[in-house]
């Protein structure tokens, strides 16, 4: 099986500039996340969408970034403009079973954004 | 709110056991744990649920204490490949599967 793929894994940028991330889930997860994990920190969520319909969003800093999830399985995170403070590595996860807490997440390996 | 680890780093032998400690100043629904080795991405390893269903690896064990708001993960008879960041991932709210994780536990296995 296939895990959660995204693309790129590293991007340094200058601050204002304006950056996308991608993600591809897990064929049949109904749940997909992206995190923002800062270096020695947890990761915390940014974004959780059931299909292609926001869950959550309490966390985003709507003012820059935002996030879409076409047809319910791909999914971009986008950050406009960048400041020095969102250099951090984003996550993407996703779940089988919508809001079910016995489910685990499964994480991609990341895109390491560093902004200058 | 961001649930509190301890202890946030340890360095063991091989062979050694470890408990890594998780509170929360809100009441729990689940205590979700994974670890995460240096530049890869969390891997899961645990579930624990309100009322005493659990969900998780074999060779990790794991406590859930509704009273206190806390779950610990025990690490018996340690090996190399252990180590990495340990992090507990807190669900406040029935089903949502919203995860507020904690700010890690390091541990470091020596031979």
């Amino acid at each position: 099986e296939a895990g959660v793929a995204q693309s790129p894994r590293y991007k340094i940028i200058e601050k204002r500039q304006s950056v996308a991330f991608w993600c591809n889930p897990i064929s049949g997860h109904a749940t997909l996340y992206w995190y923002q994990q800062i270096l020695g920190q947890g990761p915390k969520l940014l974004i959780q969408f059931q299909n292609n319909g926001v869950v959550d969003d309490s966390q985003l800093p709507k003012d820059r970034f935002s996030a879409e999830r076409l047809k319910g399985v791909d999914s971009t995170l986008k950050i406009q403009p960048a400041k020095l403070e969102d250099s951090a590595v984003y996550l993407c996860a996703s779940s089988l079973v919508p809001l079910s807490s016995y489910n685990e997440q499964f994480f991609g390996p990341g895109t390491r954004l560093t902004v200058l | 709110q961001q649930p509190v680890q301890s202890p946030q780093a340890v360095i063991l032998r091989e062979g050694e056991d470890a408990v890594i400690n998780c509170s929360s100043s809100k009441a729990l629904y689940s205590v979700h744990w994974y670890r995460q080795k240096h530049g890869e991405a969390p891997v899961f390893l645990m579930i624990l649920l309100k009322g005493g269903e659990q969900k998780g690896h074999e060779k990790i064990s794991a406590s859930f204490n509704e009273k206190k708001q806390q779950s610990s993960l025990y690490l018996t008879a340690s090996q190399l490949s252990y180590s990495g960041t340990y992090f507990c991932g807190t669900e406040y709210g029935l089903g949502n599967e919203k995860l507020t994780f904690g700010t890690g536990t390091r541990l470091t296995i020596i031979p």
